[in-house]
């Protein structure tokens, strides 16, 4: 079955450190993976997706994935995270069957 | 542009009672999408219109959940009656087509607390 996970629920940081969110997926000849970010009472919304072409994806706010098909993997980057980087992040995929699967989130506190 | 506008934004009621959350997409979106969003987990799909058309309802529970898209704009959900399981946050999103490469712009949601 497809599947997408999300390896860390919750990852705490400081402010103007990196960060790592991690995702995997089960392989699939064809897929579409997606970051989205849900801030706290507000919407979710999109931060990068991955459909064809270069497998380095920028997306807003200065986040970055890196589509890996050997490893099955699209983790999240950030060079430097900021206080209003706290947030849920949802990994999403979708394979064959074009269904979008999300996974269960990644909690990002940056603290001061 | 004006986007994803959802109402209300909370509602609590008891179980056994019936509700109905009000969706009014991007204008324009084709596609309109009903998801489930429970404390902790990822949004869950409940249902996927296509202008007025249901294109994916297979994880509704269809014998107390019902959906509607008149006229292809905007959309109701309504559950009867509600169970205690169903306390969630109930998101809208809508999209320009209907593929899994368009993006999904999502409204605020309406948080339902049954008791």
């Amino acid at each position: 079955a497809q599947s997408v996970t999300q390896l860390d629920s919750q990852v705490p940081v400081f402010e103007e450190a990196p960060v790592e969110l991690r995702c995997n997926y089960s392989s699939s000849v064809s897929v579409y993976l997606f970051w989205y970010v849900q801030y706290p009472n507000q919407g979710l919304q999109l931060l990068l997706k991955y459909l064809s072409g270069s497998t380095l994806v920028k997306g807003i706010n200065g986040f970055e994935a890196e589509f890996n098909k050997s490893q099955t993997s699209f983790h999240l980057r950030k060079p430097s995270v900021h206080i209003s980087d706290t947030a849920e992040y949802f990994c999403v995929y979708a394979g064959n069957n074009r269904k979008l699967i999300w996974g269960l989130g990644t909690s990002l506190a940056v603290n001061p | 542009e004006a986007g994803v506008a959802q109402s209300p934004r909370y509602k609590i009621i008891e179980k056994r009672q019936s509700v109905a959350f009000w969706c009014n997409p991007i204008s324009g979106h084709a596609t309109l999408y009903w998801y489930q969003q429970i404390l902790g987990q990822g949004p869950k799909l409940l249902i996927q219109f296509q202008n007025n058309g249901v294109v994916d309802d297979s994880q509704l529970p269809k014998d107390r959940f019902s959906a509607e898209r008149l006229k292809g704009v905007d959309s109701t959900l309504k559950i009867q009656p509600a169970k205690l399981e169903d306390s969630a946050v109930y998101l809208c999103a809508s999209s320009l087509g209907q593929g899994p490469a368009d993006t999904q712009y999502f409204g605020p949601g309406t948080r339902l607390t049954v008791l």
